[in-house]
């Protein structure tokens, strides 16, 4: 069975501030772990991803997690907050699929919304 | 298309209605997934099909919800006799074999009243 659990339904930054949104999870196999985010109105966009490799993940407008297995978290972080990062981001677990199958069910966690402040 | 697409975009629907929703995902994309997300909550898996072949229909949350992909591209999601609890964002996402990334479309927000 798997869970994610996102701490803090709300996060609220000023602008240029650092961004540190929180990830946790539970698996009973090694997992996958996606960052999503969600704009009003639109579907989910894919921020970043750990499948094993680097633990240390870059993703897209300056968004980067730490996958840290003895703390089972995946936090993630902005060094500077802009406005166009206020949004509501979604943190989600797969199991690893060994077989190289596309079965790839996603949980997902509760979301966080961001808001950067001027 | 460029991306997955989803119709209608918005549904209103009086209690007791059968409704449609529809999902055309990305071209030569095998998996497909239908996800539910309530107001203020995360996404829920509803269904997967790899396909035409629905491997996958635990999320469903009762019998009056029924997902199609007869010809393995377009799926269709039916809900019969809506209820008001039935309200919600449904989301529809593809990925191509062997990928880990899920291309979600905007979603189809249903209101039950």
């Amino acid at each position: 069975a798997q869970s994610v659990t996102q701490l803090g339904s709300h996060v609220s930054v000023s602008e240029g501030a650092l961004v540190l949104l929180r990830c946790n999870y539970s698996s009973s196999v090694p997992p996958y772990l996606f960052w999503y985010v969600q704009y009003p109105n639109q579907g989910l966009q894919l921020l970043l991803k750990y499948t094993s490799a680097a633990t240390l993940v870059k993703g897209i407008n300056g968004f980067e997690a730490e996958f840290k297995k003895s703390e089972t978290s995946f936090h993630l972080t902005k060094p500077s907050a802009h406005m166009s990062d206020a949004a509501e981001y979604f943190c989600a677990v797969r199991p690893y699929s060994a077989g190289g199958t596309s079965y790839g069910k996603l949980t997902f966690g509760q979301g966080t919304i961001l808001t950067v402040h001027p | 298309g460029a991306g997955v697409s989803q119709s209608p975009r918005y549904k209103v629907a009086k209690r007791g209605q059968d409704v449609a929703l529809r999902c055309d995902p990305i071209s030569g994309h095998v998996s497909l997934f239908w996800y539910q997300q309530a107001l203020g909550q995360g996404p829920e898996f509803l269904t997967y099909f790899q396909n035409e072949a629905q491997l996958d229909k635990s999320g469903l949350p009762s019998d009056r919800f029924f997902a199609e992909r007869p010809e393995g591209s377009v799926s269709t999601l039916k809900i019969q006799r809506t209820q008001q609890e039935d309200s919600a964002v449904y989301l529809c996402a593809s990925s191509n074999t062997g990928g880990n990334e899920q291309f979600f479309g905007p979603g189809t927000r249903l209101t039950v009243l």
